[in-house]
């Protein structure tokens, strides 16, 4: 079947560099993307999203980039605090779909070091 | 705060046990969903409610009781369960099923023993 995987399980930065966290998918019909961020003993909260007719989009500190030629999606922390760390996943769908139709990825855990 | 509270946070039960997880949001939103999420796993869609009617049950095996009584409030009644069920249970909201965004719970921990 069609999954939304991660390229990492783990990932650990410094205090202050850039962190990338990447993610592919393979239903080449989603058109639509998200990031979601979990902290521990919580549940996740949206970060950023993207459409497919977009191959780049830029929030508060966060870029997540597009690549549909190779399916790919990463998402990238700029100057990462320790209040970034937790588990990253991304989700996928058709922009006409329902919530309901959301595939999650398995997620990255991300440490930043000190 | 996202707007949408879950208790108990944590949950021990017996296989025979009966329990029930509580969600309420305050978002004003129509569509309700429970999803299961275990550990290293991505998470699972179970049910999902639009106007506390049941619009998808996503092969949930019927040990899990979905409640919806009314657009703000969602129970999952649990009897017999089996260790394989403990996971975090969030529950999420959204302004209605076609999509908007998922505000999610923080979650309840349910332990089976």
């Amino acid at each position: 079947g069609e999954s939304v995987g991660l390229h990492l399980p783990t990932l650990s930065v410094q205090e202050g560099d850039n962190s990338i966290i990447n993610c592919a998918y393979s239903n080449s019909a989603s058109d639509y993307f998200i990031w979601y961020k979990q902290e521990s003993g919580k549940g996740p909260q949206f970060i950023i999203d993207i459409r497919s007719n977009m191959d780049k989009r830029q929030g508060q500190r966060v870029t997540v980039l597009l690549n549909k030629t190779v399916k790919h999606l990463s998402l990238q922390i700029a100057a990462t605090q320790p209040g970034d760390s937790a588990v990253y996943f991304c989700a996928e769908k058709l922009s006409s779909g329902s919530a309901r139709q959301l595939t999650f990825g398995s997620g990255t855990q991300l440490t930043v070091l000190p | 705060e996202t707007g949408v509270t879950q208790t108990p946070r944590h949950l021990v039960m017996g296989m025979t046990n009966k329990k029930s997880l509580k969600c309420e949001q305050h978002l004003g939103h129509n569509a309700m969903y429970w999803y299961k999420q275990s550990a290293k796993k991505p998470l699972e869609l179970m049910f999902v409610y639009n106007f506390k009617e049941q619009t998808e049950n996503n092969s949930v095996p019927s040990r899990f009781s979905p409640e919806c009584p009314n657009s703000s409030h969602l129970f999952l009644h649990l009897h017999t369960l089996q260790p394989e069920d403990s996971a975090l249970y969030l529950c999420a909201s959204s302004q209605g099923p076609a999509f908007g965004e998922l505000f999610f719970g923080e979650g309840s921990r349910l332990t089976v023993l």
